[in-house]
């Protein structure tokens, strides 16, 4: 069974409005934390923002939020005002106390497209 | 800081070659990994390391070796290259892997390979 499911293969928005990423998770464990990153056409990875499994409060970065709700087991970007550099692959990513390590276990992405 | 680098940027090989992706960060982190990315497949580890000396497999191990012999650097080693090794390789590296750590992992700019 996948660990992390991102359901939306793709997805467009208008320029200036908020777009939803999907993401939900599958863990046994207590303790974990959620990532998410953005990849551009160049390729790297950028690290967006991060929830722990114990905040009490959905973690802010900027224009990024992400939607905690633990009992349905999904942790949601939220991008507010998007841009035409927010084009790119975004990718939700997990870390487990167990497994190797703590090392991350990705989705597979969605393909935000922004349009002007 | 240079952050994470990797060398080569791209390669291309024959089947039954073998090579060794280079990977390098002067953060003096004592967490590295390698991760693959696919097309469709998200990023998939397969080696880490906790430190020098300490290495272990990921979740798609077979056909590569590491070693870590420094803190900061992490080759990745081909052994014999097949068409189905054809990806983009990531590096990356931590302070710490800890269970609901906030710690992110910072990536390298990724190697494309192609096997001929």
């Amino acid at each position: 069974a996948q660990k992390i499911t991102q359901t939306q293969p793709g997805m467009f928005v208008q320029e200036k409005e908020a777009v939803t990423l999907d993401c939900t998770y599958d863990t046994s464990d207590p303790s974990y934390g959620l990532f998410w990153y953005k990849q551009p056409s160049s390729g790297e990875m950028i690290f967006l923002i991060y929830q722990g499994s114990y905040d009490q409060q959905n973690a802010t970065e900027g224009r990024y939020s992400l939607n905690f709700q633990k009992a349905r087991k999904s942790a949601n970007l939220v991008i507010s005002a998007s841009q035409l550099g927010d084009s790119a692959m975004y990718f939700c990513a997990m870390r487990e106390a167990g497994g190797s390590q703590g090392n991350l276990i990705f989705g597979k992405g969605t393909k935000l497209s922004v349009k002007p | 800081n240079a952050g994470v680098t990797q060398t080569p940027k791209f390669q291309v090989l024959k089947t039954g070659q073998s090579m060794t992706l280079q990977c390098a960060q002067d953060m003096n982190h004592e967490y590295m990994s390698w991760y693959r990315q696919d097309p469709g497949m998200g990023l998939r580890l397969i080696h880490y390391s906790v430190g020098a000396g300490i290495t272990d497999q990921g979740e798609v191990p077979n056909g590569y070796n590491v070693s870590r012999s420094t803190t900061e650097d992490f080759p990745l080693r081909l052994l014999s290259a097949a068409p189905s090794q054809t990806s983009v390789y990531f590096c990356a590296s931590s302070y710490s892997l800890l269970a609901g750590g906030r710690e992110t992992q910072y990536f390298g700019p990724g190697t494309r390979l192609l096997v001929l």
